[in-house]
């Protein structure tokens, strides 16, 4: 596709349940991260993936938050159990290996998960 | 580590005035550094980046940043603020060896007709 493309836009869901956050990265874009935004406040980092592996998942917060990649193309955040201080919008950015586009990373329109 | 500050959550100007937002880093390597926009309900958009090179540098809309390596600064102007300006701004590092950007607080620009 054109962009980089997130589903769903919005999720609201009940403490407790589990989600799973979708994005679908420009095509060629061999790498690929989770950001997190709460309400205010800047981005941080969750995870990053290098084709399908993730050598750096530093800034996932606990182990109810996962991530998993496809190849080179779609990957799944997937929170088990949340709570009310996992509400804040999900953003995934990918780039790509061209020297021209490697340091750039294109940002998603984000998934707004709200946790009630 | 990385770290980004960027001093003021909030900034309120005229339209046609000049707008001026600050951004300080720290880096243990020499950084890769970024200036996003985020219009409502949208994501992020690159405005410019200093990777290597000229220190001054020239993004979309008519912004520059400059980068001050004593300073460890990176702040972003524009001569003429315009109404649809109004929007958040985030400044950004990379280690030029890493992935990962860190990201500032965030500056909201309001701007007034």
């Amino acid at each position: 596709g054109a962009g980089v493309s997130q589903s769903p836009s919005n999720k609201v869901t009940e403490k407790g349940k589990d989600v799973e956050l979708r994005c679908d990265p420009i095509s060629g874009h061999t790498a690929l991260y989770w950001y997190r935004q709460r309400l205010g406040q800047g981005l941080e980092f969750l995870i990053y993936f290098q084709g399908n592996s993730a050598p750096d998942k530093s800034g996932l917060p606990s182990d109810r938050f996962s991530a998993e990649r496809t190849g080179e193309s779609v990957s799944t955040l997937t929170i088990q159990r949340t709570q009310q201080e996992d509400s804040a919008v999900y953003l995934c950015a990918g780039s790509g290996t061209s020297p021209l586009t490697g340091d750039t990373q294109y940002f998603g329109p984000g998934t707004r998960l709200t946790v009630l | 580590a990385q770290s980004v500050t960027q001093l003021g959550s909030h900034v309120s100007v005229s339209e046609g005035a000049l707008v001026l937002l600050r951004c300080n880093y720290s880096s243990s390597v020499p950084p890769y550094l970024f200036w996003y926009v985020q219009y409502p309900n949208q994501g992020l958009q690159l405005l410019l980046k200093y990777t290597t090179g000229a220190t001054l540098v020239k993004g979309i809309n008519g912004f520059e940043a400059e980068f001050k390596k004593s300073e460890t600064s990176f702040h972003l102007t524009k001569p003429s603020a315009h109404m649809s300006d109004a929007a958040e701004y985030f400044c950004a590092v990379k280690g030029a060896a890493g992935n990962k950007l860190t990201f500032g607080g965030g500056t909201r620009v309001l701007v007034k007709p």
